[in-house]
């Protein structure tokens, strides 16, 4: 099957611009998430969806971030505007299900920011 | 929330060798327990992962064994080869927490030597 897709891979931007990410899960999947990767550090989660529903946005700093995931498949992550400690690679990941049952999430290959 | 600390940061081995990483978890609800492996510039991949129900499961030469009254649970890889070289992930869920919300250790960079 297809893995989960993100784009860009790479994004390079300046300390208060803006930068959007575009995340496609695996086909059928219900619970998507977002995770933050600081260098050197585990993926820290953002956001999770459950279809197209918020379940868990307690992480996300929602002052410069948001999140939406319409239709209940492809999600968009946005950062505006951006500030440096913003750098890392996020991470979307899907799995079947949800409701606390256990899972495997799929990660896709991520999407490395700098921000200047 | 539940907070996951592992150790080592990184630990370099022989091919052949085994190799060890250790994770410890606070919140006594937690009662799953994957792991993950990440190459250098690519996804993270779950290579394993135990309930805590069981105490101990293998697959091949990876092994993970839990220990719920200690709260901590560890990662065993034996006959280690060059290409298991990658940064390991533990992480937690607990019972009660959000719906399928997962907490990452700060991982494990494995070099193994040829």
């Amino acid at each position: 099957e297809a893995g989960v897709a993100q784009s860009p891979r790479y994004k390079i931007i300046e300390k208060r611009q803006s930068v959007a990410f575009w995340c496609n899960p695996i086909s059928g999947h219900a619970t998507l998430y977002w995770y933050q990767q600081i260098l050197g550090q585990g993926p820290k989660l953002l956001i999770q969806f459950q279809n197209n529903g918020v379940v868990d946005d307690s992480q996300l700093p929602k002052d410069r971030f948001s999140a939406e995931r319409l239709k209940g498949v492809d999600s968009t992550l946005k950062i505006q505007p951006a500030k440096l400690e913003d750098s890392a690679v996020y991470l979307c990941a899907s799995s079947p299900l949800g409701g606390g049952q256990h899972n495997e999430q799929f990660f896709g290959p991520g999407t490395r920011l700098t921000v200047l | 929330g539940e907070n996951v600390e592992q150790h080592p940061s990184t630990l370099s081995v022989q091919e052949g060798d085994s190799a060890v990483i250790k994770c410890t978890y606070s919140d006594s609800a937690s009662n799953y327990f994957p792991w993950y492996k990440q190459e250098l510039g690519k996804r993270p991949q779950l290579i394993i992962d135990i309930r805590s129900n069981v105490g101990e499961k293998k697959d091949q030469r990876i092994a993970v064994t839990l220990n719920k009254t200690a709260k901590h649970f560890s990662l065993h890889i034996t006959e280690t080869q060059p290409e298991d070289s990658a940064v390991y992930f533990c992480a937690a869920k607990a019972r009660g927490s959000t719906l399928g919300r997962l907490y990452f250790g700060r991982g494990t960079q494995l070099t193994v030597w040829p």
